[in-house]
């Protein structure tokens, strides 16, 4: 099973709006609603900031949206700020039973 | 404060067999949870290395399938992780997460496992 692939890295300015994309087949993110989004910053433990491609688990900003269209997921980040800059990685469900991550997207705050 | 916290030897000799714990603190294993192991190695993305239930049951990926054993005990709160004949490619920084429909929805730090004589 071949990693989702995500852009290495993403910037934006304070406030301003950013979008991961996460890219599949109908094997994982377009054949499941099944796509979730992680938030590590190193060291840390990751987050769960998205499940089933657009529901946001209690607590988390509604700065934080996740869409899909065919293969490809994706998750937008508004009114970014400073303690948005982290690794994000998407990952789904396949249809081998098994569970495959993104390459992961380095997002920076200018 | 509930958190999982991952603890094992940070290194281990190639062929040997790479030995890892998880524990929950803070609250109990329920019976929907899932409990998965997820690594990434130097410069890589996360793999997802498989999953146990409360009952035992597991599924792992192919392609470790043949050195990979989990367990959970729920009285212990916690599950374990063994992966056997490592080599190099097993050097990885390794997180337990636990999952339920799909979804994780809390993980550990993670643990770094250097895989070295």
């Amino acid at each position: 099973q071949s990693a989702l692939t995500q852009p290495a890295s993403v910037s934006g300015s304070p406030g301003q709006s950013i979008t991961i994309s996460c890219t599949g087949t109908s094997s994982d993110v377009g054949g499941y609603n099944y796509v979730s989004w992680y938030q590590h910053h190193p060291g840390k433990a990751p987050k769960l900031m998205i499940s089933y491609v657009s529901n946001r688990p209690s607590g988390i900003s509604n700065r934080f949206s996740g869409s899909k269209s065919g293969n490809t997921a994706s998750l937008t980040i508004s009114g970014l700020q400073a303690e948005d800059e982290a690794d994000y990685y998407c990952s789904s469900y396949t249809n081998s039973r098994s569970y495959v991550f993104g390459t992961g997207t380095k997002v920076t705050v200018l | 404060q509930v958190q999982l916290q991952e603890s094992g030897p940070g290194l281990v000799k190639p062929s040997e067999t790479l030995s890892l714990t998880c524990a929950l603190s803070g609250d109990s294993m329920r019976s929907s949870d899932w409990w998965s192991w997820v690594r990434q190695a130097p410069g890589k993305a996360l793999e997802w290395i498989g999953e146990i239930s409360h009952t035992g049951t597991t599924n792992y990926i192919p392609s470790l399938k043949s050195r990979v054993v989990m367990s959970v005990d729920m009285s212990k709160n916690q599950i374990s992780l063994q992966l056997t004949s490592v080599t190099a490619a097993d050097t990885a920084l390794y997180f337990c997460a636990r999952g339920a429909d799909y979804v994780w929805h809390m993980w550990g730090q993670g643990t770094l496992v250097t895989v070295s004589s």
